[in-house]
């Protein structure tokens, strides 16, 4: 079975700083990677998902995130907050075969300050 | 409409009553999720619906009970629920490529959730 390790459960971070959140995966099969955003009172939305080809794959509202399979890693980046980025990010991992069963992180809150 | 919804958005309850939770798409999608949200924990996949049929049940106790009359509807009826049940309840559906054997490619879509409270 697969899991996602979201280690931070918050990030507060300026507004135009950078800002890194970061996901861990475990599985013993090739995996799918995604990254969800949760807005207040909302439910979650595609932000972007790694399926194959290139390893970094970039969101239309600056978000990037690269896998990289010898470190298990899918980390979300980007390089300059705004405000309206305040929200809680989960990190996703799904494997081939079977119904679209997706795990899920337990989520990072990303609070911007002005 | 467009989307996922669901209704109500918010809900509170007894123990002892029964209530259900309704959700819609109009994505033309054919299969449909029941997630539970709790705090500082993992979204919980509960019960998944292919083709209005159910190929997921995740333990879920049976004080929760699924109903998928098509493809666009997905209810989840409630009864003699415990106050540790309170979360947010997120409705999903997905364009689920294969009946029983899906691509793990599919995006998800998700409802804004209906925040349920037990007393």
């Amino acid at each position: 079975a697969q899991s996602v390790t979201q280690l931070d459960s918050q990030v507060p971070v300026f507004e135009e700083a950078p800002v890194e959140l970061r996901c861990n995966y475990s599985s013993s099969v090739s995996v799918y990677l995604f990254w969800y955003v949760q807005y207040p009172n909302q439910g979650l939305q595609l932000l972007l998902k790694y399926l194959s080809g290139s390893t970094l794959v970039e969101s239309i509202n600056g978000f990037e995130a690269e896998f990289n399979k010898s470190q298990t890693s899918f980390h979300l980046r980007k390089p300059s907050v705004h405000i309206s980025d305040t929200a809680e990010y989960f990190c996703a991992v799904s494997i081939s075969g079977g119904y679209q069963k997706v795990t899920f992180g337990t989520g990072t809150k990303l609070q911007v300050i002005p | 409409e467009t989307g996922v919804t669901q209704t109500p958005r918010h809900l509170v309850m007894g123990m002892t009553n029964k209530k259900s939770l309704k959700c819609e798409q109009h994505l033309g999608h054919n299969a449909m999720y029941w997630y539970k949200q709790s705090a500082k924990k993992p979204l919980e996949l509960m019960f998944v619906y292919s083709l209005e049929e159910r190929v997921e049940n995740n333990s879920v106790p049976s004080r929760f009970s699924p109903e998928c009359p098509n493809s666009s509807h997905l209810f989840l009826h409630l009864h003699t629920l415990q106050p540790e049940d309170s979360a947010l309840y997120l409705c999903a559906s997905s364009h689920a490529t294969k009946m029983t054997s899906g691509s793990g490619t599919d995006t998800q879509y998700f409802g804004p959730g209906t925040r349920l409270t037990v007393l």
